[in-house]
């Protein structure tokens, strides 16, 4: 079946640094992805929208010159944390897919990030 | 936005079925009610979708009343590898990922 992948599944940087994570549709192509973020048990909170060949769609409150997407081919989208800070550690999950009656939405393995 | 609401917990032993309900008032008439799974330090996995009535696949049945206003996802003879969060969504049809609203999902622990 169809397969989102993201990569690194975890990364640790320095405060200050910039960290981008991928996520790839591996056998379908994707118009559109979606990037969540998910703290210590809570739940999954939707980002942004990344439209392919456009500018994404953040959600009220996203920083969106701090999380850059870049979503540059039908089967790849890029989350780019720049000038990360300890609050930015999170879990961050990307999907992809349809929904509704004949559809799935496919999620990625998610990518822990640690800022030190 | 369909807003839906879970138990926060719950805990059964091996081989129990395990019925988790979730209230979803708002739904729209052209909603779905789609429920995932999700392990720790992993994305979530889709388990299944339904309608109304009922639904089964071959890990869980969903059911669903007339008025659509809850839904019960029902896993039978539950094991230890089905601890994990349980999320009820209520999806629209029409493609906007604003309507995949997470809630705080149901942390269901199997004990031995």
């Amino acid at each position: 079946g169809a397969v989102v992948s993201q990569h690194p599944s975890w990364v640790i940087c320095k405060s200050g640094t910039s960290v981008k994570i991928e996520c790839r549709s591996l056998d379908f192509q994707a118009t559109t992805m979606f990037w969540y973020r998910q703290f210590p048990k809570q739940s999954l909170m939707l980002m942004a929208t990344s439209n392919e060949g456009s500018k994404a769609t953040y959600e009220q409150g996203v920083e969106k010159d701090k999380f850059l997407i870049n979503h540059a081919s039908l089967t790849l989208s890029t989350l780019t944390v720049t000038s990360a800070h300890p609050e930015d550690s999170s879990f961050y999950i990307c999907s992809a897919g349809q929904w509704g009656a004949d559809g799935e939405l496919f999620f990625g393995e998610g990518s822990r990030l640690t800022v030190l | 936005l369909a807003k839906t609401t879970q138990p926060i917990s719950m805990d059964s032993y091996e081989g129990q079925e395990v019925n988790i309900t979730c209230s979803h008032n708002n739904i729209a008439t052209n909603d779905y009610i789609t429920w995932y799974q999700q392990f720790p330090s992993q994305g979530p996995r889709f388990i299944i979708q339904g309608y109304k009535t009922k639904v089964t696949n071959e890990v869980a049945s969903l059911f669903i009343p007339a008025d659509r206003k809850s839904s019960t996802l029902s896993l039978p003879r539950v094991s230890l590898s089905d601890t994990a969060v349980y999320y009820c969504l209520v999806v629209g049809t029409s493609g906007s990922a604003r309507q995949l609203t997470f809630g705080s999902g149901t942390q269901l622990t199997v004990l031995p």
